[in-house]
């Protein structure tokens, strides 16, 4: 069974620097896209980061220059730096790989971690 | 504001058919049949109901399918379950610079 298990999150200063980490198990980072994405509270998805297989990388224009991918084969898994987080970067952040048919990809996500909060505090 | 327009709400009673709309453009949702649909309930990540537009992942009931006419994508659900109460995301490859995926607002189902 795919899996993915995230770790890290909590409440931070504004200013602050957090690294969120995404665990796979059932399948292999490095050879899927994974994405991250975001929720704030009482709001809709929003697309954060993505991953290529090769090693690319996607940042939304909200956070790009502040947020970085990287990724450990050894621990099969993805994390996310957030560095001088803003107020309205507080939400609730999911990784998630995206569904591979035959080797091709759909831009859907079909495996999503349980989600972690991220709070900016004053 | 979101890239894909997508009705606040929507209602239906058990049993009924209901039709939840995601209206982009020729960059995005007119020009690629890469559009998902997403079913989040309370406190729950995002689950895949559809993706290229009308295929369901393996255990999505045939309940849910998919469409496109144009710049529109469409989610129908019918034979409506207490449990599909929820809200629904659509989504797109676009080609626009910078962004991999882009996403409706999210529509609330009340059954």
């Amino acid at each position: 069974e795919e899996q993915l298990v995230q770790s890290g999150g909590g409440l931070i200063q504004r200013g602050g620097s957090l690294r969120l980490s995404c665990a796979a198990s059932g399948f292999t980072v490095t050879s899927n896209f994974m994405s991250w994405f975001r929720q704030a509270p009482g709001k809709g998805l929003e697309w954060v980061s993505t991953f290529y297989s090769g090693g690319g990388t996607y940042y939304a224009d909200s956070v790009r220059g502040r947020f970085t991918l990287s990724r450990d084969s050894s621990k099969n898994t993805v994390s996310l730096q957030l560095n001088s987080l803003r107020d309205e970067d507080t939400a609730m952040y999911y990784c998630a790989k995206e569904i591979s048919v035959a080797g091709h990809t759909y831009y859907g996500m079909d495996v999503w971690g349980q989600g972690t909060t991220v709070t900016v505090t004053s | 504001q979101s890239a894909l327009t997508q009705p606040a709400s929507v209602s239906g009673s058990l049993g009924q058919s209901i039709t939840v709309s995601c209206t982009g453009t020729d960059s995005d949702i007119g020009g690629y049949k890469y559009v998902s649909w997403y079913q989040q309930h309370p406190g729950n990540p995002p689950k895949l109901l559809i993706y290229d537009v009308s295929v369901r992942p393996s255990g999505v009931s045939d309940r849910f399918s998919g469409s496109k006419s144009g710049n529109t994508a469409s989610l129908t659900i019918s034979g409506l379950q207490a449990e599909d109460e929820a809200d629904y995301y659509c989504s797109s490859y676009t080609k626009r610079i910078n962004t991999y995926v882009i996403l409706g607002g999210g529509t609330k189902l009340t059954v």
